[in-house]
């Protein structure tokens, strides 16, 4: 396995709160991604990285925010968690942007 | 907009019994088409990457081939340790598309 971790890789929340997943890599790779994962719908980006502190959007980015401030880590913060955002979360990483993509294991999140 | 389409959304095989798993796709041009496989509870794993119709690759009881619309994953005398869900994804060639727009995937059961 590529060496990605994601934390925590459960967690249940209440509406309104907000919620921070981790995405940690070991590979020093400059590009990183957040997907989620719905029952009917492929894999969805939400945003991406391509360097520290370099951050654009993806197709479903409304409700997210992103932070990269070291190359190991990126951060998916959702500031008021949603029944909507009930998903499960994925990492994904690469050395660039064109080529293969590696996923971590996921965060699973439930918001009541 | 990018699309793909797989089909079925479920395959039960007999153990050595051969198919094949299709995935169509529509892209304002094909810079790669990528085929994951993902067990339950768990990341997608990195299978295959296509890149020009006519390509070909290979990987234990698993071949992925590639045309100008689809792309099909034979399996060969599968084994029960094959069953999972496999996805595809595609990612357009234009420069500043890093995005990997995924199917929703067929889960394949292989019965003992």
């Amino acid at each position: 396995d590529a060496g990605i971790t994601q934390s925590p890789r459960h967690k249940v929340t209440e509406t309104g709160t907000p919620v921070t997943l981790r995405c940690h890599q070991t590979e020093n790779h400059r590009y990183m991604y957040w997907y989620r994962q719905d029952p009917g719908h492929g894999l969805r980006l939400i945003h991406y990285s391509y360097g520290v502190k370099d951050t654009d959007k993806g197709e479903v980015s409304d409700g997210y925010s992103v932070s990269r401030s070291k190359t190991e880590d990126f951060l998916l913060t959702l500031e008021s968690a949603t029944s909507s955002q009930t998903s499960v979360y994925f990492c994904a990483i690469s050395d660039s942007g064109r080529s293969t993509q590696y996923f971590g294991p996921g965060t699973r999140l439930t918001v009541l | 907009e990018d699309q793909v389409t797989q089909s079925p959304e479920a395959l039960r095989l007999q153990e050595g019994e051969s198919s094949s798993l299709n995935c169509s796709y529509t892209v304002s041009g094909l810079r790669g088409l990528f085929w994951y496989r993902q067990d339950p509870g768990k990341g997608p794993e990195f299978l295959f990457t296509l890149y020009s119709a006519g390509e070909e690759k290979e990987k234990e009881r698993l071949k992925a081939t590639l045309t100008k619309k689809e792309s099909f994953l034979h399996i060969t005398a599968p084994k029960p340790e094959d069953s999972a869900t496999y996805l595809c994804a595609v990612q357009a060639a234009n420069f500043g598309n890093e995005k990997l727009t995924f199917g929703t995937g067929t889960r394949l059961t292989i019965i003992p």
